[in-house]
C-alpha cells in the first residue's frame, strides 16, 4: 500500500462550480499537510498547508485534515479556468529534515 | 531573479550515454533535492542534500549519482541512460527552520527524453 493515495482523475468541471480534491494515507505520524500546484511544464507550487487536524482557508481554498480517517481535502469555490492545474497532496512526519510523500497529483480543467 | 534554476531544459539523447542536469538556488536555502517525475505525474523523491551532506537517498540505481559542490548548488549525473530514465526531472530546496516546514521551492524541471 503506498503511504498516500491520491485518484489521478481527470476532473473536468466547468466555470463557477465547487471542486473537491482528496487524498487518504495510511501513517498516523503525519503531522503536516500540504497542496501543491503544478501548471503544465511548470514547477509544483505550494498552494495551502495545514498543521495536524482542522480546516484552513484562503480566498477561494479551503483545506481540511481528518487526522482520524487519515483524509485530507482542498476544496475550491467558484473555480476559475486558471484553477486548471494539477493538484498534488503532500504530507511529513514531524521531524525537521524529514521527507514529503506526494500523492499522484489530481488533473483539473475547468472550462469556461 | 530565477529562485530555483535548472539546465538544460531539454535533453533528447541516446541510450548509454551520459549525461548532466545543474541546479542553483538564489534563496540562501540549505537543503535541496532531486525529484523524478514520470508520465504520470507521480514525483518521487531521489536524493536529498543538508549543507552539502547527503541525508536522503532512495532506491535508485547508482548509475544516476548527485554532487552538492556548495549549498547552492546541486547536480545529477546519469551515466548509461535507459528508455526508462525519460521523465521530468525537478531540483527543489527548502529551507526547515523557516514555517511552513516542508515548503518545497521547484525548478522548472528538465524534461529527458532517452531514444
Amino acid at each position: 500500500q503506498k503511504e498516500v493515495e491520491q485518484d489521478p482523475g481527470p476532473l473536468s468541471v466547468p466555470e463557477g462550480a465547487i471542486v473537491s480534491l482528496n487524498c487518504t494515507y495510511s501513517n498516523s505520524a503525519f503531522q503536516y499537510f500540504m497542496w501543491y500546484r503544478q501548471y503544465s511544464r511548470k514547477g509544483p507550487e505550494l498552494l495551502m498547508y495545514t498543521y495536524s487536524s482542522g480546516n484552513k482557508e484562503d480566498g477561494r481554498f479551503t483545506a481540511q485534515v481528518d487526522k482520524s480517517s487519515k483524509y485530507i481535502s482542498l476544496f475550491i469555490r467558484d473555480s476559475q479556468p486558471s484553477d486548471s492545474a494539477t493538484y498534488l497532496c503532500a504530507m511529513k512526519r514531524g521531524s525537521t529534515l524529514g521527507r514529503l510523500y506526494f500523492g499522484r497529483g489530481t488533473q483539473l480543467t475547468v472550462w469556461p | 531573479d530565477t529562485a530555483v534554476s535548472q539546465t538544460p531544459k531539454y535533453l533528447v539523447t541516446q541510450m548509454g550515454n551520459d549525461k548532466s542536469i545543474k541546479c542553483e538556488q538564489n534563496l540562501g536555502h540549505d537543503t535541496m533535492y532531486w525529484y523524478k517525475q514520470d508520465s504520470k505525474k507521480f514525483l518521487k523523491i531521489m536524493f536529498s542534500y543538508n549543507n552539502k551532506e547527503l541525508i536522503i537517498n532512495e532506491t535508485v540505481p547508482n548509475r544516476f549519482s548527485p554532487k552538492s559542490p556548495d549549498k547552492a548548488h546541486l547536480n545529477l549525473h546519469i551515466n548509461s541512460l535507459e528508455l526508462g530514465d525519460s521523465a521530468v526531472y525537478f531540483c527543489a530546496s527548502s529551507q526547515d527552520s523557516r514555517p511552513p516546514p516542508g515548503e518545497l521551492f521547484f525548478g522548472e524541471g528538465s524534461r529527458l527524453t532517452v531514444l
